[in-house]
């Protein structure tokens, strides 16, 4: 079953704070795991990405945590600030198989940051 | 270095009509695919392709079918609309083979189907 399951659906935080945004997938075909970041009527951005070589990978205020054998990834993003506001997708791909090489997304998450 | 681009933003079709939307992909990138969003989804793939021929399809319909140029750009038909097929769609480029997972993605072509 190729699926990523996010969550939470919608998160609120205060200006200044932590947003977590949580993953999870199953094929363990899949070899990068990116996350994308969209605002209203744009298409996604590719805002950080990771392979599970590694446990953590730090883009200024954007880190994500990945567990191999949980299957799970997180982005966190510090210091959240009102132009994060967007909605977010965690997605997955398997890379190793040219053909196979499509965008698995999450249910996305949106992300409002308040004052 | 140019981005993504796709024509036309918006447009608004009946059920039963076709549509044909065209995405020009990043310099320097030869593969191109397609993903579907429904609104308050995350996208859908629906195929990919390179150099000119269709390298990986999702599920969906043979009414959705689609063209690679020798210039790498694209286009998505798609043949007897339906009312579920109101969507955004969306092209992604990225440089096939490489093992790198990179997708970059267009604004999108918004569709709606009355």
């Amino acid at each position: 079953q190729q699926q990523v399951k996010q969550s939470p659906q919608s998160l609120i935080v205060q200006k200044g704070g932590i947003s977590i945004i949580n993953c999870a997938y199953e094929n363990t075909a899949f070899d990068y795991f990116p996350w994308y970041q969209q605002f209203p009527g744009k298409g996604p951005a590719l805002l950080i990405a990771i392979r599970p070589d590694v446990s953590e990978k730090k883009e200024g205020r954007f880190t994500i945590s990945f567990n191999k054998s949980a299957k799970q990834f997180s982005l966190h993003i510090m210091d959240s600030q009102p132009g994060d506001s967007a909605t977010y997708f965690c997605a997955a791909i398997g890379t190793r198989f040219f053909g196979n090489e499509k965008l698995t997304f999450g249910t996305g998450t949106r992300l409002t940051i308040i004052p | 270095e140019t981005g993504v681009t796709q024509s036309p933003t918006h447009l608004i079709k009946t059920r039963g009509q076709q549509v044909t939307l065209r995405c020009s992909s990043q310099s320097g990138h030869n593969t191109v695919s397609w993903y579907q969003q429904a609104l308050g989804q995350g996208p859908q793939f629906i195929f990919q392709y390179y150099r000119e021929e269709e390298n990986g399809r999702g599920n969906f319909p043979p009414r959705f079918s689609g063209l690679q140029f020798p210039n790498y750009s694209s286009e998505l038909n798609v043949n007897a609309l339906e009312l579920d097929d109101s969507a955004l769609y969306l092209c992604a480029s990225s440089l096939g083979g490489q093992h790198t997972g990179e997708l970059f993605f267009g604004e999108g072509s918004r569709l709606t189907v009355l």
